[in-house]
């Protein structure tokens, strides 16, 4: 199984600062298509995860351009820039490569 | 609008039997591969199962493979969710959700394996 390992964060970051998540995956992320299968999650509290970007640093539909992926291979990193109350929350890393699809334990962000 | 609603939670006794489902609307149910994954309280994401298109392709995680069943209805916009030999490690917030973006979740329904 691909085992995904997540950073903390110094928390409580200000808001306005910026954070970055990072994200390690224990095999490539690079399928023969040559995509690379690394989603990122923010789950807030009492909601639903939400997709922020896929393929490594596609940003979802509607999602701020104030979130940004990149890496490749096996390391990844989610920046946020310009931290506001509402980007509180759970981040979670999750490679869809190859099945069982796993998750990273999650980093929480708080904001001051 | 895309929507994914589960029901069928509940308390459940260890070792007995529980199945949710989850109605999907919005899009075209058929054209999609369906997940499962789920949230033990206070941790993390866990992906439980994934179906094909038509069910005939299933993949599970190893905490669940033998135990749960995963299928959908396509008629009915319905996926579903067998979940058999309950233990207290089930208990668990289950989402239904979308993959491999996995760009749409249902709210969550909550399964507690309990005496």
């Amino acid at each position: 199984d691909i085992v995904m390992t997540q950073g903390a964060l110094p928390n409580p970051v200000p808001s306005g600062e910026s954070a970055s998540i990072t994200c390690r995956s224990s095999k490539s992320l690079v399928y023969k298509d040559g995509k690379t299968y690394l989603n990122w999650f923010l789950q807030r509290p009492g909601q639903s995860p939400q997709l922020l970007t896929y393929w490594t640093s596609t940003r979802a539909s509607g999602v701020s351009e104030r979130f940004s992926g990149s890496g490749s291979g096996t390391y990844f990193t989610l920046k946020i820039s310009r931290v506001r109350a509402e980007d509180a929350g759970v981040y979670y890393c999750q490679q869809v490569r190859e099945y069982p699809l796993t998750f990273g334990s999650g980093t929480k962000l708080e904001i001051k | 609008e895309v929507q994914l609603v589960e029901s069928g939670g509940g308390l459940v006794q260890p070792g007995r039997s529980m199945k949710l489902s989850c109605a999907a609307s919005g899009f075209t149910f058929s054209d999609y591969y369906m997940a499962w994954v789920r949230q033990a309280p206070k941790k993390g994401l866990e992906w439980v199962a994934s179906i094909s298109y038509e069910g005939s392709s299933t993949y599970y995680g190893d905490s669940v493979k033998g135990r749960f069943t995963i299928s959908r209805d396509n008629a009915k916009s319905t996926l579903y969710l067998q979940m058999n030999s309950l233990r207290s490690e089930d208990t668990a917030t289950y989402y239904c959700a979308r993959p491999g973006l996995f760009d749409y979740w249902g709210q969550g329904v909550m399964v507690t394996v309990s005496s």
